[in-house]
């Protein structure tokens, strides 16, 4: 089975500029999740998906920050303006449901460096 | 709310030699627990869970975790350490029946020849 699919795996960009990070979850998971990792810590959820409805969005900084999952499927994580705090890795994940006992599936991570 | 301290930053072993990573938790709620793996460039990869079943948890590659209620810890243990184990390992929790979970800064094992 295939796993968790982001893309792209690396970008670098100048502050200020918009990018976007594209995830494709393992097929037939409703639960898919995006956190962010910063140097030398632990992801921290950015938001969760249940089907294509945002049900735990508190910790995405709406100002600059946009997520959709259209369809249900794949996701679409967007940072405009992008600011030289946002250099991290975007993890996406997914999960066949909501609930701590189902295991969630990672992908390998988007590295963003903004310079 | 709930919360995870993960207590060494770096653990170094030989290879052969235990393996013990050490987790605490911290939960208003009966939680489920889980140790992740990341190697370099590499996606998280779960070794293991507790959800409220046994709490001596077996995992992949021969990890193993006990939970231990009345010391609110959940440390991972592997008998001999191989090379390919050096990686970045994550304990996370979350409260049972909910999805957020809640990350360790992570412990990073070393193992040298």
């Amino acid at each position: 089975e295939a796993g968790v699919v982001q893309s792209p795996r690396y970008k670098i960009i100048e502050k200020k500029q918009p990018v976007a990070f594209w995830c494709n979850p393992i097929s037939g998971h409703n639960t898919l999740y995006w956190y962010r990792q910063n140097l030398g810590q632990g992801p921290e959820l950015l938001i969760r998906y249940e089907n294509e409805e945002a049900v735990d969005d508190s910790q995405l900084p709406k100002d600059r920050f946009s997520a959709e999952r259209l369809k249900g499927v794949d996701s679409t994580l967007k940072i405009q303006p992008a600011e030289l705090g946002d250099s991290a890795v975007y993890l996406c994940a997914s999960s066949s449901r909501g609930g701590g006992s189902y295991e969630q599936y990672f992908g390998p991570g988007t590295r963003l460096t903004v310079t | 709310a709930q919360s995870v301290t993960q207590l060494d930053s770096h653990v170094s072993v030989s290879e052969g030699t235990p393996v013990l990573l050490r987790c605490n938790y911290s939960s208003s709620y009966s939680p489920s627990l889980f140790w992740y793996v990341q190697h370099p460039n590499k996606g998280l990869q779960l070794l293991l869970k507790y959800t409220s079943a046994a709490t001596l948890v077996k995992g992949i590659n021969g990890f193993e975790a006990e939970f231990k209620k009345s010391e609110t810890s959940f440390h991972l243990t592997k008998p001999s350490a191989h090379m390919s184990d050096a990686a970045e390992y994550f304990c996370t929790c979350t409260p049972s029946g909910y999805s957020t979970l809640t990350f360790g800064k992570g412990t990073m094992l070393l193992v040298s020849p």
